[in-house]
């Protein structure tokens, strides 16, 4: 079974440009997390989508925003990139169902975005 | 707030010894989940394990173990036996029981394995 996936790999963009990242989560799970890893840091949460509807926001400015599809496949936008945008871009699914705890979350390979 | 903190940048072990990585954490909750995160160059992040903090018990899986001591408010992770395979990146990372899937990771222990 294919796991989390994740597009594009890598991207590279100016400053106040704007960016679409894309994720498609495993089969069946209907809930995906973005999340940010700064380079020598850990990931901090941005978004939670569930069944097409937000579950959970980060600390992040109104720059960034996300959508999830009926195929649960889910977008992260970022407008007017400033150079500390420049990150790893991670997402991450689970089934979503019952006790989010409890639901185990799926990682893919993350896109790496960088600002010039 | 939830903080989850790790105080060991970098580790070296000899291959096939033991090694011990630190995390502390603070919350006011008293439910909660805490998890050992695997970040291989690859980028990918892997669950190494999960610890319920109901349960006494420590969780284990197969070379790994953690120390979860909640009224110190630390969760250790213990790596048997450390094989190659095992260098990477660490992090220990907090989750409560709320209506979200948010994590929220500590900053990483880079783990060298010396052959």
């Amino acid at each position: 079974d294919a796991g989390v996936t994740q597009s594009p790999t890598h991207l590279i963009k100016t400053r106040g440009q704007h960016v679409t990242l894309r994720c498609s989560p495993i089969s069946g799970h209907k809930s995906v997390s973005w999340y940010q890893q700064v380079l020598g840091q850990g990931p901090q949460f941005i978004f939670q989508y569930y069944e097409k509807e937000e579950r959970g926001r980060g600390n992040f400015p109104d720059r960034f925003s996300a959508r999830q599809f009926p195929n649960y496949s889910s977008e992260l936008n970022v407008n007017a990139l400033l150079l500390g945008d420049s990150a790893l871009y991670l997402c991450a699914s689970s089934l979503g169902l019952g006790q989010p705890s409890n639901q185990p979350q799926h990682f893919g390979d993350g896109t790496r975005l960088s600002i010039l | 707030a939830q903080t989850v903190t790790q105080s060991q940048p970098e580790m070296s072990v000899q291959e096939a010894e033991t090694v011990t990585l630190s995390c502390t954490y603070d919350t006011s909750e008293s439910d909660y989940y805490l998890f050992w995160y695997k970040q291989p160059p690859s980028r990918q992040m892997i669950l190494v394990i999960r610890q319920e903090a109901y349960k006494q018990q420590n969780a284990t899986e197969n070379r790994f173990s953690v120390n979860f001591q909640k009224a110190a408010k630390s969760f250790s992770l213990k790596i048997s036996d450390s094989q190659l395979g095992d260098a990477a990146m660490y992090f220990c990372a907090y989750r409560s029981p709320g209506r979200d899937d948010k994590i929220i990771f500590g900053k990483g222990t880079r783990l060298h394995i010396l052959p």
